[in-house]
């Protein structure tokens, strides 16, 4: 139980251009899922909350208009890099919390802008 | 904010033998997480701990509940070269604006030689 599934694993885009990477949970049901980003060898920074039927928490210093999330459903969250730069190249993690305080992740996507 | 100092950074031992690795707090953390992200891949819960002093296994691995509430320990036996990867400890933050959200150690290398 408790998976966590992520779509594309990998994407390369040119600069300018907006990339949607999804985030599943597909055995359960999650009213908030959070977004990370993670650079080589490093501990995973946290971007956003992610909360079902509201506006998305940003972290500090995380610019909302460039990464844009929704939660449209129990089991679907998306993040959309806009107009990307290769700055925002990365490896970008969700994850979906469950009662008990833990959270499940998901395999993550790497994204590559040229 | 709260803080996880994890240590140590990176480790490198043969074969069979066993790994310590710890986590500690100036906080009171009421759940502890212990994660390991292969590369390339979303973490993987491992253990979580719910309270304080519990001493929990998953197979080889073994997770500590320490009685202050304010650190955690994960002990893996005769490790194996499928053990490589980082292992990260987590906790959930406290209530209010935090809630739900996850404080993460700056992460364990872990290097297997066979």
């Amino acid at each position: 139980g408790a998976v966590v599934s992520q779509h594309p694993s990998w994407v390369i885009c040119k600069s300018g251009t907006s990339v949607k990477i999804e985030c599943r949970s597909l055995d359960f049901q999650a009213t908030t899922m959070f977004w990370y980003r993670q650079f080589p060898k490093q501990s995973l920074m946290l971007m956003a909350t992610s909360n079902e039927g509201s506006k998305a928490t940003y972290e500090q210093g995380v610019e909302k208009d460039k990464f844009l999330i929704n939660h449209a459903s129990l089991t679907l969250s998306t993040l959309t890099v806009t107009s990307a730069h290769p700055e925002d190249s990365s490896f970008y993690i969700c994850s979906a919390g469950t009662s008990g305080n833990e959270q499940y992740f998901g395999p993550g996507t790497r994204l590559t802008v040229t | 904010g709260q803080q996880l100092n994890q240590s140590p950074q990176s480790m490198f031992i043969q074969e069979g033998e066993d790994v310590s690795m710890n986590c500690t707090s100036s906080s009171i953390f009421n759940t502890w997480l212990w994660y390991k992200q292969d590369p390339g891949e979303g973490p993987v819960l491992l253990i979580a701990l719910y309270k304080a002093g519990e001493l929990t296994s998953n197979g080889r691995l073994t997770a500590q509940f320490g009685i202050t509430r304010k650190d955690s320990f994960l002990n893996i036996s005769a490790s194996i070269p499928s053990d490589v990867g980082i292992y990260f400890c987590a906790g959930p933050n406290a209530g209010g604006t935090s809630y739900g959200k996850l404080t993460f150690g700056q992460g364990t290398i872990l290097t297997v030689h066979p």
